[in-house]
């Protein structure tokens, strides 16, 4: 089974509008972590978010805020209001205690915002 | 602060000719990860370092690659003989312990 789903292969956005990209995940581990990391067309993997497995609130950065619904395995990377410069690739990615903390990416949502 | 430095940033090669991707982890991070990257997927781990120390390389086909972390600073992975399928992107990330990993641009690899 895969562990990290992301279901869509692109989405499309306004600027200055909301998206949410969705992340679902897979494991039995108690202890694990969700990130997320944009990947520009220049390739190198830039890191936006974090959330702990047992973190009580949904971690936020700037525009950047992720929408963790344990019960569902469901950690979605919601970006406010768009901008140009957030098309990309976008990766969730979760890191298990007990694979000795290797990280396992899904394989990606391309995001384009139009102007 | 400076990031991860990786080098070359491109590179074409002739299959079974040998190929090196360098790697400066930034500054202080004791742990650097080599991942491959094909086109359309997510990276995936080939190996692990905590300091000089291959922790995890479960996944490096050893084979035709290795890799070396010599002073617990700089990496260098290499593939000899490349085959058409090596052709991908190699990142490099650090990390200290076992925090947030932090890539560098990675190499795009062309085998021909």
């Amino acid at each position: 089974a895969q562990k990290i789903t992301q279901t869509q292969p692109g989405m499309f956005v306004q600027e200055k509008e909301a998206v949410t990209l969705d992340c679902t995940y897979d494991t039995s581990d108690p202890s694990y972590g969700l990130f997320w990391y944009k990947q520009p067309s220049s390739g190198e993997m830039i890191f936006l978010i974090y959330q702990g497995s047992y973190d009580q609130q949904n971690a936020t950065e700037g525009r950047y805020s992720l929408n963790f619904q344990k019960a569902r395995k469901s950690a979605n990377l919601v970006i406010s209001a768009s901008q140009l410069g957030d098309s990309a690739m976008y990766f969730c990615a979760m890191r298990e205690a007990g694979s000795n903390y290797k990280l396992t990416f899904g394989k990606g949502t391309l995001l384009t915002v139009n102007p | 602060e400076a990031g991860v430095v990786q080098s070359p940033r491109y590179k074409i090669i002739e299959k079974k000719q040998p190929v090196a991707f360098w790697c400066n982890p930034i500054s202080g991070h004791n742990t650097l990860y080599w991942y491959l990257q094909n086109l359309g997927q997510g990276p995936e781990l080939l190996i692990r370092y905590e300091n000089e120390e291959a922790v995890d390389d479960s996944q490096l086909p050893k084979d035709r690659f290795s890799a070396e972390r010599l002073k617990g600073v700089d990496s260098t992975l290499k593939i000899q003989p490349a085959e058409l399928g090596d052709s991908a992107v190699y990142l490099c990330a650090s990390s200290l312990f076992k925090d947030t990993q932090y890539f560098g641009p990675g190499t795009r690899l062309t085998v021909l």
